[in-house]
């Protein structure tokens, strides 16, 4: 089954800076999802882009999509300290219900 | 208009007890979803309700969990009995559509369920 797997892991960097994370995934999708977990809180929906779709943005997120290569990135810009989180990217293959997940980044925003 | 909501947030129980978590969908929502994430691992589907029929229950470790959705509304994830390895932090979503026009899941707040 296809399962996102983000790199890096875990990623420091300083207030006002970019942060970008890769996801890599397996097999074909309907559409790719980027989710936000604050510490002991629950999944936020950030951003989605469809199979079809190469580019898009929201506010301060970028995300790209490569189906050519099964991956995208989250750029996050002018990073602030609440973007402290774990960030996870999730497929929905076709004919497929679900969510597939992968391991998460773990970004922290130094003030 | 109210999330998805979650109780309980922490549980802790022995090995070999009975736990029920809960999981109110956003009103509306056919569809209700069950993930787990094991501690340093990632996000597992459980499975996943159309209304009050399983769609799909692949995701489901072993016959000591079952999950109900009685109505279509609430859904309930019993485990019986717990072992140590159930431990981890349960999420339920709700969601109108997946794979369709309105894709977004929305997430409770999660279930850290301890066994010991």
């Amino acid at each position: 089954s296809q399962q996102g797997e983000e790199d890096p892991q875990a990623l420091s960097i300083q207030e006002g800076e970019n942060a970008t994370m890769n996801c890599s995934y397996k097999t074909s999708i309907n559409n790719l999802q980027w989710y936000r977990q604050n510490s002991g809180r629950g999944l936020v929906h950030l951003i989605l882009i469809r199979s079809n779709e190469r580019e898009k943005h929201s506010g301060r997120l970028r995300v790209t999509l490569d189906t050519s290569k099964k991956s995208s990135s989250l750029l996050i810009t002018a990073s602030r300290a609440a973007d402290t989180a774990s960030y996870f990217c999730a497929t929905v293959a076709y004919g497929n219900n679900r969510l597939a997940f992968g391991k998460g980044n773990q970004v922290v925003v130094i003030p | 208009e109210a999330g998805v909501t979650q109780f309980p947030s922490h549980s802790v129980i022995e090995k070999g007890q009975t736990v029920t978590l809960r999981c109110d969908p956003i009103s509306g929502h056919d569809n209700l979803y069950w993930y787990r994430r094991v501690m340093g691992k990632e996000i597992k589907f459980l499975l996943h309700f159309v209304k009050e029929s399983k769609q799909d229950e692949s995701g489901m470790p072993n016959n000591r969990f079952l999950a109900e959705r009685t109505g279509g509304t609430y859904s309930t994830l019993k485990v019986q009995p717990a072992e140590l390895e159930d431990s981890g932090v349960y999420f339920c979503a709700s969601s109108q559509k997946m794979g369709g026009l309105r894709t977004e899941a929305f997430f409770g707040q999660g279930t850290r369920l301890t066994v010991v």
